[in-house]
């Protein structure tokens, strides 16, 4: 049974400052996927990783995927309010007809 | 604008009754999926579609039930058999290969009265 983890769950840090979240799953998988979501709302899509190495950006946001290690790193930079949300990483291998879900990092921006 | 749209936003159940949350997408996806969702917590699985009229449990499938008798459409029942169904229900859909990952609803919010 493939399982997904994020650390840390809770996540407070200053304005200005960098810092990683980390999804560590269970078997090998190619795919991967981040999403964000704000308070009483749904997911919106962040990055979509397909295979080993794949690096995205947008913004302040840096996600990665290490296959190898079943390791994928969610990275921000230079912090703003804005960025406050929970964020969900979700591994989904080649054959697998669903995504599996890590249990959410609640981050919150302090100006 | 193509999109998945889940109705109603808000829905409020009495103690036995059954209610339907609707979910309709017009992204020509062909899997469709339904996760409940705790205050605080992450995604629960319940029911999830790849093709027309076939559907599978997820993990807390128990006092749910679904629908798919067309593409666009994937209705989920809450049953009186569902103790507490007070919860965040979140709707998605997503092509078989997920090479895109699923696009979400904005959800129902559904609260036993």
């Amino acid at each position: 049974e493939l399982k997904v983890e994020q650390n840390p769950l809770f996540l407070s840090m200053q304005e200005g400052k960098n810092y990683t979240i980390y999804c560590n799953y269970s078997t090998t998988s190619d795919r991967l996927y981040w999403y964000r979501q704000d308070p009483g709302k749904s997911l919106e899509s962040l990055f979509v990783l397909l295979s080993n190495g794949a690096v995205k950006q947008e913004g302040r946001l840096m996600a990665s995927l290490d296959t190898k290690a079943r390791l994928s790193t969610l990275h921000i930079t230079a912090a703003v309010h804005d960025l406050s949300a929970t964020y969900f990483c979700a591994s989904g291998p080649f054959g697998n007809e669903k995504l599996t879900f890590g249990t959410g990092t609640r981050l919150t921006i302090i100006p | 604008d193509g999109g998945i749209t889940q109705s109603p936003k808000y829905l409020f159940r009495k103690e036995g009754q059954n209610v339907t949350l609707s979910c309709e997408q017009n992204l020509n996806h062909d899997a469709m999926y339904w996760y409940r969702q705790d205050p605080g917590q992450g995604l629960r699985l319940i029911y999830y579609s790849q093709i027309v009229n076939d559907f599978q449990k997820g993990d807390i499938a128990e006092g749910y039930s679904v629908s798919r008798e067309k593409k666009e459409s994937f209705p989920l029942t809450v049953t009186s058999a569902q103790k507490n169904p007070t919860a965040f229900y979140l709707c998605a859909s997503s092509f078989r290969h997920l090479n895109y990952g699923y696009t979400f609803g904005s959800g129902t919010r559904l609260t036993v009265v």
